[in-house]
């Protein structure tokens, strides 16, 4: 069974609006994290926002924050204001207890256009 | 500080070859991931080290080992190569163990096999 679901392959935008890039998660761990990373072109990875399964706040990091569902096992990822230069693949990924081990999604490649 | 570092970018091997990646990670990190990332796919787990020591490994075949030096850099090697080993292979480090701890990735290698 997948672990990380990302049921959207692509995501249109229009510059300085909010987005929602979806991801779903499967684990029977208490502890884990989920993570969101930011692929562009190039192909570095950029971390960008960190939620622990204990954490009771959403977390947010500037324009980007996380909409953590923890019964229905969602940890959306929404972009506000959204930029030019956030076109790229946008990766969920998950890991469980304390091993290092990240499961990634499959990606959403987000376009925002002008 | 620099990020984490890995060399080469680009590499062409034909089949049955061996390869050889390093990576260097960002300084105080003591842990180091290696992962395949596949066109069109999310990157898949391949090994962890930590302090020296093999602390996880993924789904692949012996043709693919690792190990960890003194000063925590790290080399990821593969044997025998297959036309189904190209992709880019990403190096990621984190200061410790621990599931609130994001990986930081390189550029990757970029390894393409006729």
């Amino acid at each position: 069974a997948q672990k990380i679901t990302q049921t959207q392959p692509g995501m249109f935008v229009q510059e300085k609006e909010a987005v929602t890039l979806d991801c779903t998660y499967d684990t029977s761990d208490q502890s884990y994290g989920l993570f969101w990373y930011k692929q562009p072109s190039s192909g570095e990875m950029i971390f960008l926002i960190y939620q622990g399964s204990y954490d009771e706040q959403n977390a947010t990091e500037g324009r980007y924050s996380l909409n953590f569902q923890k019964a229905r096992k969602s940890a959306n990822l929404v972009i506000s204001a959204s930029q030019l230069g956030d076109s790229a693949m946008y990766f969920c990924a998950m890991r469980e207890g304390n091993f290092q081990k990240l499961v990634f999604g499959t990606g959403t490649r987000l376009l925002v256009s002008p | 500080d620099a990020g984490v570092t890995q060399s080469p970018t680009h590499l062409i091997k034909t089949r049955g070859q061996q390869v050889t990646l390093r990576c260097s990670p960002i300084s105080g990190h003591k842990s180091v991931s290696w992962y395949q990332q596949v066109l069109g796919q999310g990157p898949q787990f391949i090994f962890q080290y930590y302090e020296k020591e093999e602390r996880g490994r993924g789904n692949f075949p012996d043709r693919f080992s690792a190990r960890q030096f003194p000063n925590y850099s790290s080399e990821l090697n593969v044997n025998a190569l297959l036309l189904g080993d190209s992709a880019l292979y990403l190096c990621a480090s984190s200061r410790r163990q621990g599931s609130n701890q994001p990986q930081h990735f390189g550029d990757g290698t970029r390894l393409s096999i006729l």
